[in-house]
C-alpha cells in the first residue's frame, strides 16, 4: 500500500533562508506526487505536482520539488523564505494503479523567524 | 472559475446530535471527495463519488456517517449521532476526472466542534 512520511512536524527558518521540507513515499507503482499548502482556516491549495517527465518541478510562490526515484523522495525547497510562507505543508501521493485517490502525509508546519 | 463551495464554515454541536455539511464542486467536475482532517493530522479520505455513484467508502464509519450526491452535483455529508472524536475539519474536493494526476481542488472546509 502507498504511504507518505513527512520528516519533521515543525520546521522553523529565518526569513531569507533556505526552506527544505522532507517527504518520502512508498509505492508499488509509479506514483503521482503532490505538495499542498494550507493557510490557517483555509482549505488545501496545490503548490506543485509530479506526474511524468522532468523530475524537477516548479510550483507557485517560488517553490520547487525534485522527484528522486532511487531515494523514494520528493522534498520541497525554496531558496529564500518569506514571512508569507508560514503555513502547513502536506506531501501527498496517489494510491493504486488507477491513481484515483490521493493520500496525504501528516504535514509539516513551517514557521518563519524575522 | 468558481471554486469548491462548502457550508457552513463552522459548526458546534453537542455529542449525540446530528449535523450535515454541504458541498458544491466546480462545475463539470465529475469526481467528488470528502476528507476528514483532525487537528495536527493530514486529511483522511472518507468517501469518493464519481458522478452520483460511490467509488470508495471503505474509510467511512457507516454506523454514523452517511453521504450522498444526488444528480451528480452537490453533495451532503451527515453525522448522526456525533461523537467527541468527530471534531475535525471536513474538506470537500473535486476533480475533472477520476484519475488524480491533476490533483484536486479543495474547498475551505467546515470546522466541526463536538462538545
Amino acid at each position: 500500500a502507498q504511504s507518505v512520511t513527512q520528516l519533521g512536524s515543525h520546521v522553523s527558518v529565518s526569513e531569507g533562508a533556505l526552506v527544505l521540507l522532507r517527504c518520502n513515499y512508498s509505492s508499488s507503482v509509479p506514483p503521482y506526487l503532490f505538495w499542498y499548502v494550507q493557510y490557517p482556516n483555509q482549505g488545501l491549495q496545490l503548490l506543485l505536482k509530479y506526474t511524468t517527465g522532468a523530475t524537477l518541478v516548479k510550483g507557485i510562490n517560488g517553490f520547487e520539488a525534485e522527484f528522486k526515484k532511487s531515494e523514494t523522495s520528493f522534498h520541497l525547497t525554496k531558496p529564500s523564505a518569506h514571512m508569507s510562507d508560514a503555513a502547513e505543508y502536506f506531501c501527498a501521493v496517489t494510491q493504486g494503479s488507477s491513481a484515483s485517490k490521493i493520500i496525504f502525509g501528516s504535514g509539516t508546519r513551517l514557521s518563519i523567524r524575522p | 472559475e468558481a471554486g469548491v463551495a462548502q457550508s457552513p464554515r463552522y459548526k458546534i454541536i453537542e455529542k449525540r446530535q446530528s449535523v450535515a455539511f454541504w458541498c458544491n464542486p466546480i462545475s463539470g467536475h465529475a469526481t467528488l471527495y470528502w476528507y476528514q482532517q483532525i487537528l495536527g493530522q493530514g486529511p483522511k479520505l472518507l468517501i469518493q463519488f464519481q458522478n452520483n455513484g460511490v467509488v470508495d467508502d471503505s474509510q467511512l464509519p457507516k454506523d454514523r456517517f452517511s453521504a450522498e450526491r444526488l444528480k451528480g452535483v452537490d453533495s451532503t455529508l451527515k453525522i448522526q449521532p456525533a461523537k467527541l472524536e468527530d471534531s475535525a475539519v471536513y474538506l470537500c474536493a473535486s476533480s475533472f476526472q477520476q484519475k488524480a494526476n491533476y490533483g484536486y481542488t479543495f474547498g475551505s472546509g467546515t470546522r466541526l466542534t463536538v462538545v
